[in-house]
């Protein structure tokens, strides 16, 4: 399976500020995912990042809150804007291995908004 | 809509036997999958089962009912690093992206 790399793993940021998470594939792949992991909660689909299109969301989040790139087959951005102490939660990235139909993920980013 | 429902928390001992169930409504089915996380870190991979019946894999085995809408993840021979979170996650009709349960946090007691 492929290997993904999240950066960063962790951060603590003041409210009103915007942080840049990244994804990197060592393979190339069709779709990548977005989750957000709320403390004590399960895993939520933030929108599928499309290579070439604009990103899918999923109800309840929005373009300009959570802006997305995708430039190519092994690279994504998410970026998490005017942060709020709401927006503390893991972030993780996730691709599909199409050959043996599971997802797998990358370590995460852990955000804390102060 | 869509429900998955799994116990929040079970606790077992070593060497046991311990089965935690989900189970699921869903408009339509495409299979579902079991994750294992442990604190701090991603989930990973560990089961998926799209047709009815029992898929064993080492001292894990996952069963699946569509009919009932249910599957568990049967953990066989518990060690202490099997204390994790199990999540279930389904994947509806219609779709290919997997949608998680709350998980199920697995305490492994000596």
């Amino acid at each position: 399976s492929a290997v993904i790399s999240q950066k960063p793993s962790r951060d603590i940021c003041q409210r009103g500020t915007s942080l840049t998470i990244q994804c990197q594939v060592d393979s190339q792949v069709t779709m990548m995912f977005w989750y957000r992991q709320q403390p004590g909660q399960s895993l939520t689909l933030i929108a599928t990042a499309n290579q070439g299109s604009e990103a899918t969301y999923e109800s309840g989040f929005v373009i300009d809150k959570f802006p997305i790139s995708r430039p190519n087959l092994t690279f994504s951005t998410l970026t998490v804007s005017n942060m709020s102490p709401e927006d503390s939660s893991i972030y993780l990235c996730s691709v599909e291995d199409r050959t043996d139909s599971y997802f797998f993920f990358g370590q995460g980013t852990r955000l804390t908004v102060v | 809509g869509q429900n998955i429902d799994q116990p929040t928390e079970m606790t077992a001992t070593e060497g046991a036997i311990v089965q935690i169930n989900c189970t699921y409504q869903t408009s339509g089915f495409n299979g579902l999958f079991w994750y294992q996380q442990h604190a701090g870190e991603a989930p990973t991979f560990l089961s998926y089962n799209v047709l009815d019946g029992l898929e064993e894999k080492g001292r894990f085995s996952s069963f699946l009912s569509r009919s009932k809408g249910y599957s568990y993840l049967l953990l066989k021979e518990l060690q202490m690093k099997d204390s994790a979170s199990y999540l279930c996650a389904v994947i509806k009709g219609g779709s290919y992206i997997p949608t998680f349960g709350r998980g199920t946090s697995l305490i492994v007691h000596p």
